[in-house]
């Protein structure tokens, strides 16, 4: 059975960092992309980030450029997003998911999230 | 970017009934379409996937359809289970892109 379990989020205040994990079990990452998804309150969901199968291609969508990294280490089926210069408009929760296929296509199996919230 | 409208934003039905929600394109995806559902307090599922495949598990009362920039999602008869908000989301180019969701609530 797929599981996706996310940790790592928390209260922080803007300008601060915080590391999102995704351990998976269930599957091998090698052959398939995986993203971030989040959702801020009573929003709909914003694609966030993906890393490709091979782990070389990585995508961020522009709202999180330059201050969102994402990474993944094959040996322990561990995804990271690494959040740096946090603004409140990133409060939200984080959803970790697996993709279909090597790329970023269709996302067939999601964690339960990990709420971050951004505030003094 | 690629921009996704759904119609409506809610609706109100009852059990047993045909539901039939509709998401637009901005621009021609092919059939890069994709359906989730959302319960409240929990991650999305996928429901259909390149527009009008069944993904493995979900009842076969979802069913999907569409090409180009006009797709819809079907519930044939729908259940109590069903109560929900539907996102559509299309896969044709990054950034991915989602809908503002349909919610599905009780008459």
């Amino acid at each position: 059975e797929v599981q996706l379990l996310e940790s790592g989020g928390g209260l922080v205040q803007p300008g601060g960092s915080l590391r999102l994990s995704c351990t998976a079990s269930g599957f091998t990452f090698t052959p398939y992309a995986m993203s971030w998804v989040r959702q801020a309150p009573g929003k709909g969901l914003e694609w966030v980030s993906t890393i490709g199968a091979s782990g070389g291609s990585t995508y961020y969508a522009d709202s999180v450029k330059g201050r969102f990294t994402i990474s993944s280490d094959k040996s322990n089926n561990t995804l990271y997003l690494q959040m740096n210069s946090l603004r409140a408009e990133d409060t939200a929760i984080y959803y970790c998911a697996k993709d279909m296929t090597q790329w970023l296509e269709t996302l067939d199996y999601w964690g339960q999230g990990t709420p971050v919230t951004v505030s003094s | 970017d690629i921009q996704m409208t759904q119609s409506p934003s809610s609706l109100s039905a009852s059990v047993g009934d045909r539901v039939t929600i509709t998401c637009r394109a901005s621009q021609s995806i092919s059939n890069y379409l994709n359906w989730y559902q959302q319960k409240p307090g929990k991650a999305p599922k996928l429901l259909i996937y390149r527009a009008s495949n069944l993904q493995s598990g979900v009842p076969s009362r979802f069913s999907g359809s569409g090409s180009a920039t006009d797709f819809s999602l079907t519930i044939s008869s729908l259940q109590p289970e069903d109560f929900a908000t539907y996102y559509c989301q299309q896969s044709y180019t990054t950034p991915i892109t989602f809908g503002p969701g349909t919610k599905v609530d009780i008459k």
